[in-house]
């Protein structure tokens, strides 16, 4: 297994509070990717990263900002959450972001805003 | 924007049946995936298909990629309990972008 791990694991918290969740990796992969995951919608990206410090944003990327000062570690922080944004998180990472290459998914998080 | 369609949406069987899933676009891949998803767990790869017409099988599933690279199926022959999950098509977009994109998902119960 990739040596992918998440935090927290669960999380519930109330509007309008900021809201933190780390990836951390042991693989050194160049690319890390943060997705969500809701009913009918299957998993959508919302910011990856191609280095450190070097960020771009996915398909739901409004809401969410991310930082990458690390190889190893990628931040996900919604600065005011809202009850739209409860879902599950997963961190994914993958060598060469292209062609056959495999991406590497977390356990995932659960965040629920009241 | 390349889009990945995948049918059924839902499937539910007896242990024992066989079943199709589809995965369908518009647009010519290079390559595609299937992941499958266990409750609780995030993606795991199954298998990439990289040539037109390839089939791949892995024990009872089987993998088939479109002649022109436009469409994928997943077959299992004789579903049992622990193919439930849901099962994921995607592709990595071309370009710049290092993103992998993921059809909707087909969400498999097999019955006992």
């Amino acid at each position: 297994d990739a040596g992918i791990t998440q935090s927290p694991r669960h999380k519930v918290t109330e509007t309008g509070t900021p809201v933190t969740l780390r990836c951390h990796q042991t693989e050194n992969h160049r690319y890390m990717y943060w997705y969500r995951q809701d009913p009918g919608h299957g998993l959508r990206l919302i910011h990856y990263s191609y280095g450190v410090k070097d960020t771009d944003k996915g398909e739901v990327s409004d809401g969410y900002s991310v930082s990458r000062s690390k190889t190893e570690d990628f931040l996900l922080t919604l600065e005011s959450a809202t009850s739209s944004q409860t879902s599950v998180y997963f961190c994914a990472i993958s060598k060469s972001g292209q062609g056959t290459d495999t991406q590497y998914f977390g356990p995932g998080t659960r965040l629920t805003v009241l | 924007t390349q889009l990945l369609e995948q049918s059924p949406q839902f499937l539910s069987i007896q242990e024992g049946e066989n079943l199709t899933v589809y995965c369908n676009s518009s647009s010519v891949f290079s390559s595609l995936q299937w992941y499958r998803q266990e409750p609780g767990e995030g993606p795991v790869l199954l298998v990439t298909v990289v040539t037109g017409g390839e089939v791949k099988k892995l024990k009872r599933l089987t993998f088939q990629f479109g002649d022109a690279r436009k469409d994928s199926s997943l077959h299992i022959t004789a579903a049992q309990p622990g193919d439930t999950g849901l099962y994921l098509c995607a592709a990595w977009t071309s370009g710049s972008a290092r993103q992998l994109t993921f059809g909707s998902g087909t969400q498999l119960t097999v019955l006992p």
